[in-house]
């Protein structure tokens, strides 16, 4: 199964961190963990990746825990903008390479 | 640079008519996805192409569904005798490399297709 699961919304004030949780318990050692987002009336945005180390990049910073069966995406100061879905999604090597998309997480950020 | 390019952005047809969306990806981009996602949901994997390797036609819907792909440059999907469920905004995007992997995707913003 190339699930995972997120919670269905959360809420956070502008100009604070937000930590957005993903469970993928069920993970082999080749999958890679990827972040995306979606604004309304947009597709999807890339926002981060990883695979076992922790990453940063100029969107946002990804922990992984070190059994790999979760991941959190940090926004480490929240603004109006960042209002959006976020999926976690497992790149699934057994699954043709296609990358399945959950319900997400609703972000509402609070001026 | 420039984005996947998706047309039209906008499509209204009648139930029962065939209708033919467009996605250009990113030049260089060996593999293309087209998703469909309906209002308040999430999104739905329709198929994958890979270079010049088969097809993953294993999300299409129904047979009504087909999609093509020349190359690593155009892909088409076309629906067949359109019904009021299909319509959804259809996604496309590409990656360099298969997108699962180390390689992210990248989307256009889709054709709202509404079928009346």
């Amino acid at each position: 199964d190339a699930k995972t699961t997120q919670p269905n919304s959360m809420e956070s004030n502008e100009e604070e961190p937000v930590h957005l949780p993903c469970n993928h318990s069920t993970i082999s050692g080749t999958d890679y963990i990827h972040w995306y987002r979606q604004l309304p009336s947009q597709g999807p945005e890339y926002v981060i990746h990883g695979l076992t180390s922790n990453v940063n990049n100029r969107m946002a910073s990804l922990a992984i825990a070190e059994d790999r069966k979760s991941s959190t995406l940090i926004l480490h100061r929240a603004t109006l903008r960042d209002a959006a879905v976020y999926y976690c999604i497992r790149g699934n090597n057994n699954a043709g390479n296609m990358l399945t998309f959950g319900g997400g997480t609703r972000l509402m950020v609070k001026p | 640079g420039a984005g996947v390019s998706q047309s039209p952005s906008n499509k209204v047809t009648e139930k029962g008519k065939d209708v033919e969306l467009r996605c250009d990806p990113i030049s260089g981009h060996t593999a293309l996805y087209w998703y469909r996602q309906r209002l308040g949901q999430g999104l739905e994997f329709l198929i994958y192409f890979q270079g010049n390797s088969a097809p993953d036609k294993s999300g299409l819907p129904s047979d009504r569904f087909s999609a093509e792909r020349t190359g690593e440059s155009v892909s088409t999907l076309t629906i067949q005798r359109t019904q009021q469920e299909d319509s959804a905004v259809y996604l496309c995007a590409s990656s360099l490399a298969p997108g699962g992997r180390n390689s992210p995707l990248h989307f256009g913003n889709g054709t709202r297709l509404t079928v009346t």
